[in-house]
């Protein structure tokens, strides 16, 4: 059974950082492309970041570029998402999610909370 | 950028009932699009794949169509478990987009 975990999430002062940790089970892991999809309280997705199998290429929106940085440890199965001079903003549900080659996100994590506020 | 306005933002149906949500790409998005369920407090769960591929699992009574820039999503026979929110995504091009979601309620 396909399984991702977040966590790392919590309440955290504007203009810090914090880092996002997903922990993938049930299949393997290194075949796959792998994304952040956030979405903030009641409002809809937004794509946050992908990542090639190999961690060699990145991609990110506009609003995220420069600031965060998606990470990948294949020999733990592990996606990470170092959220760096965070905004008001950037208060979401972070999910972590499975990206298919050719394909859409397919299995999603349970979501994990980032708050920021002073 | 690729726009998707998906529409109507909110929906009230019967049990029984068909619905059709559509979403308009802003460009030919080449039937690379997705359709997702959400329920309060869940995350997302992948229903249609390539406009009208359906995943594993998911009842044939939800389906999608389309082509160029615009693109449907139906449910055939609306049950009590179809309640939630319902989003498109476009994956043909960078940065991938979803639509503004549509919000299934009960009649």
């Amino acid at each position: 059974e396909v399984q991702l975990v977040e966590s790392g999430g919590g309440l955290v002062q504007p203009g810090r950082s914090l880092k996002l940790s997903c922990a993938a089970s049930g299949f393997t892991f290194s075949n796959y492309y792998m994304a952040w999809v956030r979405q903030a309280p009641k409002k809809g997705l937004e794509w946050v970041a992908t990542i090639s199998t190999s961690g060699s290429r990145t991609y990110y929106p506009d609003s995220v570029k420069g600031r965060f940085t998606i990470s990948r440890d294949n020999a733990k199965s592990s996606l990470y998402l170092q959220m760096n001079s965070l905004k008001s903003e950037d208060t979401a549900t972070y999910y972590c999610a499975r990206r298919p080659t050719g394909s859409s996100f397919d299995y999603w994590g349970q979501g994990v909370m980032v708050t920021v506020s002073s | 950028d690729i726009q998707m306005t998906q529409s109507p933002p909110s929906l009230s149906a019967s049990l029984g009932d068909k619905v059709t949500i559509t979403c308009q790409a802003s460009q030919n998005i080449n039937k690379y699009i997705a359709w997702y369920q959400q329920k309060p407090g869940k995350a997302p769960r992948l229903l249609i794949r390539y406009t009208s591929t359906l995943e594993s699992g998911t009842p044939s009574r939800f389906s999608g169509s389309g082509s160029g820039r615009d693109y449907s999503f139906s449910i055939s026979n609306v049950e009590s478990e179809d309640i939630a929110s319902y989003y498109c995504l476009q994956y043909d091009n960078l940065p991938w987009t979803f639509g503004g979601g549509t919000k299934l309620e009960l009649k």
